[in-house]
């Protein structure tokens, strides 16, 4: 069964400072996963998606993650963190069906500092 | 274009009584997908379905049912509530097959039984 991991609960950061979130996965085979954001009292927003193309996935506002088999992880990268990141972010992967259906992870609260 | 709209936003249910969580999506989207969310647990899928007149159960179907009874529509009935039932509930669509890239959420509705 496919499953995710978000190592960190809660990560806090200054902006203009590094942003990782980490994440690890299970899946018998080649996943297909994401990343949603979660901002106060809102719906969730994909940030971005891998299935099987390049590693390095770039997504929306700056933010990046890289697929690494070997360390079965995604972990989630923006390079100077801005308030406006401030939010709630899911690690996701793809049931492995053909019903479009998804596996949540735990979620990371990103808290920016000023 | 609306997208994936829920109703109530917000609402207090009493042990034992009953509801349905309206979801209506204006995109013509074959699948569709009912998600709670508790503090920390990230979202659990309730029920989905896959066209109408077809549901099936996700992972933490006890307790719900729903309908199919046209592509827009896919509501979710609470029919005994439970304080366990207290949650943000999400509801999804999905034009066709293949997750996560294609999943357009609606802003939540957040139940508190009391």
């Amino acid at each position: 069964a496919q499953s995710v991991t978000q190592l960190d609960s809660h990560v806090s950061v200054s902006e203009g400072t590094p942003v990782l979130l980490r994440c690890n996965y299970s899946s018998s085979y080649s996943p297909s996963l994401f990343w949603y954001v979660q901002h106060p009292n809102k719906g969730l927003q994909l940030l971005l998606k891998y299935t099987s193309a390049a590693t390095l996935v770039k997504g929306i506002n700056g933010f990046e993650a890289e697929f690494k088999k070997s360390e079965t992880s995604f972990h989630l990268t923006k390079p100077s963190a801005h308030m406006s990141d401030a939010a709630e972010y899911f690690c996701v992967v793809s049931d492995g069906g053909n019903t479009g259906k998804l596996i949540f992870g735990q979620g990371t609260t990103l808290q920016v500092k000023p | 274009n609306a997208g994936v709209t829920q109703t109530p936003k917000f609402r207090i249910l009493k042990i034992g009584q009953s509801m349905t969580l309206q979801c209506t999506q204006d995109m013509n989207h074959n699948y569709m997908y009912w998600y709670r969310q508790d503090p920390g647990m990230g979202l659990k899928l309730i029920y989905y379905s896959v066209g109408a007149g077809i549901t099936d159960k996700g992972e933490v179907p006890n307790g719900y049912n729903v309908s199919r009874s046209t592509t827009e529509d896919f509501p979710l009935r609470l029919e005994l509530a439970a304080p366990s039932q207290t949650s943000v509930y999400f509801c999804a669509s999905n034009p066709g097959q293949g997750g996560g890239e294609k999943l357009f959420f609606g802003s939540g509705t957040q139940l508190s039984v009391l």
